[in-house]
């Protein structure tokens, strides 16, 4: 089956413990990004990668760091969580960086920084 | 930079009625636009999209038109369901930057029976 999968769905951690939320794809994908939902905000682009090694920010990259070293997987790194970083975050994956391509999103992840 | 303004929710309707939300974009060039949809619970999903002026994205009853003279592309369905009870995003992504996406705030749709 398609999917892109996310590890952990929940998370409850405190301020300055390091974490990593793991995305996987399995539909040979070349593009990657991460969103975080917040109420009011909507959804707020994170960081993306169009290929593998090839990574760049989206509206909201501070406090967040990405790899992409696999083309299959695109993990999230928060090196020092904030409660500001208490949020629900999705990751998602197209065919190709081309602006027509539609997203597939993973199942979430909710976070909890106490 | 771009922006995404979805009309204002929570909105509330009777099964059977007609559902209109509006969905207006500022952005450089001629972006593709998007509407997704989230179930309680779920990740987002494609509903539909357009990819340039006049174009009309359909699915599962609902429409939407590209419309570049009022930088508009509202969503409608002529007859709503409990089923379609979920939460919908309208999306752009960027003509001068392929990578990046911009999505409204979300409108939260409730079909009561």
């Amino acid at each position: 089956e398609a999917q892109v999968t996310q590890n952990p769905r929940y998370l409850i951690t405190v301020t300055g413990k390091k974490l990593t939320v793991t995305c996987s794809q399995n539909m040979n994908h070349e593009y990657m990004s991460w969103y975080r939902q917040d109420p009011g905000l909507g959804l707020r682009q994170i960081y993306y990668s169009m290929n593998v090694e090839v990574t760049d920010k989206g509206d909201v990259p501070e406090g967040y760091k990405v790899s992409r070293k696999e083309k299959r997987n695109f993990p999230l790194i928060l090196e020092s969580p904030s409660p500001n970083q208490t949020s629900l975050y999705f990751c998602a994956s197209s065919l190709g960086a081309g602006e027509v391509d539609t997203q597939y999103f993973g199942p979430g992840t909710r976070l909890t920084v106490l | 930079g771009n922006s995404v303004t979805q009309m204002e929710g929570p909105v509330t309707l009777s099964e059977e009625a007609f559902l209109t939300i509006n969905c207006t974009y500022t952005a450089t060039g001629y972006p593709s636009l998007f509407w997704y949809v989230q179930y309680p619970g779920e990740g987002l999903q494609l509903l539909l999209k357009a990819t340039k002026a006049d174009d009309k994205g359909s699915n599962k009853g609902f429409e939407a038109t590209y419309r570049k003279e009022t930088t508009s592309f509202h969503l409608e369905k002529g007859s709503v369901q409990v089923s379609d009870s979920a939460v919908y995003f309208c999306a752009l992504s960027d003509p001068t930057n392929a990578g990046k996406s911009t999505f409204g705030d979300g409108t939260t749709l409730t079909v009561k029976p």
